[in-house]
């Protein structure tokens, strides 16, 4: 079975250009998660989506947005790039909702994001 | 507010045994995690507790008093391929979240 898959895996943008990043979830898992992952930190937790709905949103600026389709595969864009947004891009899918847990969180091997 | 404190950096020999602490303050608590992150890879999971006490799995046990805001992970038998980051988290059922820490950075030495 294949894993939780991202693309692309590198990417190089520039200061106030626009990305999208994508994500599709092992298949059968409905809750799609998104997380930042800074050089030398852990990662931060940008957005939650189950059921093709947003149930959970972490403090990043308004310039990310995210959304489901209905295959439950997701999409991260991020408008506006600053420097800062240079890092590793983690989406992680589970079979539950919000209230089930982190059980079966699978994580993707990430989208490197370097913004010149 | 939420907190959640590992040591940066750890080295250890192989063959060894090594324990990382975390201690943590949120404001919500549904478990912790513990992570293992190879650079480059994604976080894989390596263990999960809710109530207080020791979970053993192979070389790699966790403990956890809620009481104390605190977990270790304890590595036993290291092997060179145990060289990679540990990520201690919290999850919040509510929001639907994990709450990393900044991930412990071990290296194994022959």
């Amino acid at each position: 079975d294949a894993g939780v898959t991202q693309s692309p895996t590198h990417l190089i943008k520039t200061r106030g250009q626009h990305v999208t990043l994508r994500c599709s979830p092992i298949s059968g898992h409905k809750s799609v998660s998104w997380y930042q992952q800074v050089l030398g930190q852990g990662p931060q937790f940008i957005f939650q989506y189950y059921e093709k709905e947003e149930r959970g949103r972490g403090n990043f600026p308004d310039r990310f947005s995210a959304r489901q389709f209905p295959n439950y595969s997701s999409e991260l864009n991020v408008n506006a790039l600053l420097l800062g947004d240079s890092a590793l891009y983690l989406c992680a899918s589970s079979s539950g909702g919000p209230g089930q847990g982190a059980h079966g969180y699978t994580f993707g091997s990430g989208t490197r994001l370097t913004v010149v | 507010g939420q907190n959640i404190d590992q040591p940066t950096e750890m080295t250890a020999t192989e063959g060894a045994i090594v324990q990382i602490n975390c201690t943590y303050q949120t404001s919500g608590f549904n478990g912790l995690f513990w992570y293992q992150q190879h650079a480059g890879e994604a976080p894989t999971f390596l263990s999960y507790n809710v109530l207080d006490g020791l979970e053993e799995k192979g070389r790699f046990s966790s403990f956890l008093s809620r009481s104390k805001g605190y977990s270790y992970l304890l590595l036993k038998e290291l092997q060179m391929k145990d060289s990679a980051s540990y990520l201690c988290a919290v999850w919040r059922n509510q929001g639907g979240k994990l709450i990393f820490g900044q991930g412990t950075e071990l290296s194994v030495k022959p």
